[in-house]
């Protein structure tokens, strides 16, 4: 079975600072993983994803991340941080033709003024 | 594109009650969607998965009695909470798999109350 490690439910981060949400994985099969942005409220909104081919992945809002097989890491990262930005973070991972997400637990990011 | 819908986004219901959610895929078929429960500050917990024309598969330990899922089109899955209990009380997210089979996207949940 598949699973996600999203450590530091908390992540305080300034404003213009780098974005750096740590993200580990451990699946049988190659994985698909994604990231997932949740506003108050609100369903999950996915922020990239890899399936297959190139391992730098960028997405919206100016995140990106790479897949590391031989680190089985996911981790995401945003150059700059911006006060929209603060928001609930979710890495999840899924194997083809199952598709059942199983995600992480989380990261709150707090972006300081 | 890609987009998910749900009704209602909030709900207060009396205890004893039925609840009915809609997902619907606005822009594309799916034949697979899935129905999710989320607490407060905790992650998303997958209940159950939904076939277009056929019966949901439930995690363990989700009461399919209590939970009925109907999907009877590929664009419309249903979450029916029979006799609900304060306890149902709940953040309730659907999504729905893209037909490449690689992605799932969410709805904007529904929060429900039960008094």
């Amino acid at each position: 079975a598949q699973s996600v490690t999203q450590l530091g439910s908390h992540v305080s981060v300034s404003e213009g600072a780098l974005v750096l949400l740590r993200c580990n994985y451990s699946s049988s099969v190659p994985p698909y993983l994604f990231w997932y942005v949740q506003y108050p409220n609100q369903g999950l909104q996915l922020l990239l994803k890899y399936t297959t081919g190139a391992t730098l992945v960028k997405g919206i809002n100016g995140f990106e991340a790479e897949f590391k097989k031989s680190e089985t890491s996911f981790h995401l990262t945003k150059p700059s941080a911006h006060m929209s930005d603060a928001a609930e973070y979710f890495c999840a991972v899924s194997d083809y033709g199952n598709n059942r997400l199983a995600f992480g637990k989380g990261n709150q990011v707090v972006v300081i003024p | 594109g890609a987009v998910v819908s749900q009704h209602p986004s909030w709900v207060i219901c009396k205890s004893g009650t039925s609840v009915k959610i809609e997902c619907r895929s606005l822009d594309f078929q799916a034949t697979t969607m899935f129905w999710y429960r989320q607490f407060p500050k905790q992650s998303l917990m997958l209940m159950a998965t939904s076939n277009e024309g056929s019966k949901a598969t439930y995690e363990q330990g989700v009461e399919k009695d209590k939970f009925l899922i109907n999907h009877a089109s590929l664009t419309l899955s249903t979450l029916t909470v029979t006799s609900a209990h304060p306890e149902d009380s709940s953040f309730y997210i659907c999504s729905a798999r893209d037909q490449k089979g690689e992605t799932q996207y969410f709805g904007p949940g529904t929060r429900l109350l039960v008094l």
